[in-house]
């Protein structure tokens, strides 16, 4: 059974306009990070927020996690062309050692 | 800079024939980790390593091994490739920090025919 699940599956906006998604989980966590992945290239870490921690910051990134809930939100905010990939959220589920478990990834595409 | 880089970028091979993927990094890491990216799938955990010796198996292993004799290299072998195996595989790693920030390879194409 998926762990994380990103909704949506598919996402399409304005350049301009903001982009949220939103990641549930299934099992307490001990951190969620956040992952870009361009078309055909490997995964790129964007920013991880620690179970004890509710918002965080990074450019025109910004990320809620809400334990009592199980989920977390990406917001990416002015979009652009380049903002244009798919988005993955992994969690480190709580005794599980170092491993992280990855959802199935929202795909956005900016139009121009 | 450090990196983390794998060989081939793409692959064809024949059903039933042995397939190594190469991974190399060098971050120095402890931890290194393969896995397979498939539509509908997300990544897949195939067979994960925590330093030297050290191999276990992910949630799909069957078909794959690995063997972890220095820092750098964590090779994944196919050993009797399947159609199933048509795949998009990625090598990652991360430092024993706690962080589990993992840093991902370009990725293998493979294709079992």
């Amino acid at each position: 059974s998926q762990q994380g699940e990103e909704d949506p599956q598919a996402l399409s906006i304005q350049e301009g306009e903001n982009a949220t998604m939103n990641c549930s989980y299934k099992t307490s966590i001990n951190n969620l990070q956040w992952y870009r992945q361009n078309s055909g290239r490997g995964l790129v870490h964007l920013i991880l927020i620690r179970s004890n921690e509710r918002e965080k910051h990074s450019g025109r990134l910004r990320v809620t996690l809400d334990t009592s809930k199980k989920s977390s939100s990406l917001l990416i905010t002015a979009s652009r062309a380049a903002d244009t990939a798919s988005y993955f959220c992994a969690t480190n589920v709580m005794n599980r050692d170092d491993k992280i478990i990855f959802g199935k990834g929202t795909r956005l595409h900016i139009l121009p | 800079d450090a990196e983390i880089t794998q060989s081939p970028r793409h692959k064809i091979t024949e059903t039933g024939r042995q397939v190594t993927l190469a991974c190399h990094q060098t971050w120095n890491h402890n931890n290194m980790f393969w896995y397979r990216q498939d539509l509908g799938h997300g990544l897949r955990l195939i067979h994960y390593s925590y330093g030297v010796q050290d191999t276990n198996k992910g949630e799909v292993s069957d078909g794959y091994s690995v063997s972890r004799s220095n820092t750098e290299d964590l090779p994944l072998t196919l050993e009797s490739a399947a159609s199933s195996q048509t795949s998009v595989y990625f090598c990652a790693s991360s430092p024993r920090d706690g962080t589990d920030t993992q840093y991902f390879g370009p990725g293998t194409r493979l294709t079992v025919l």
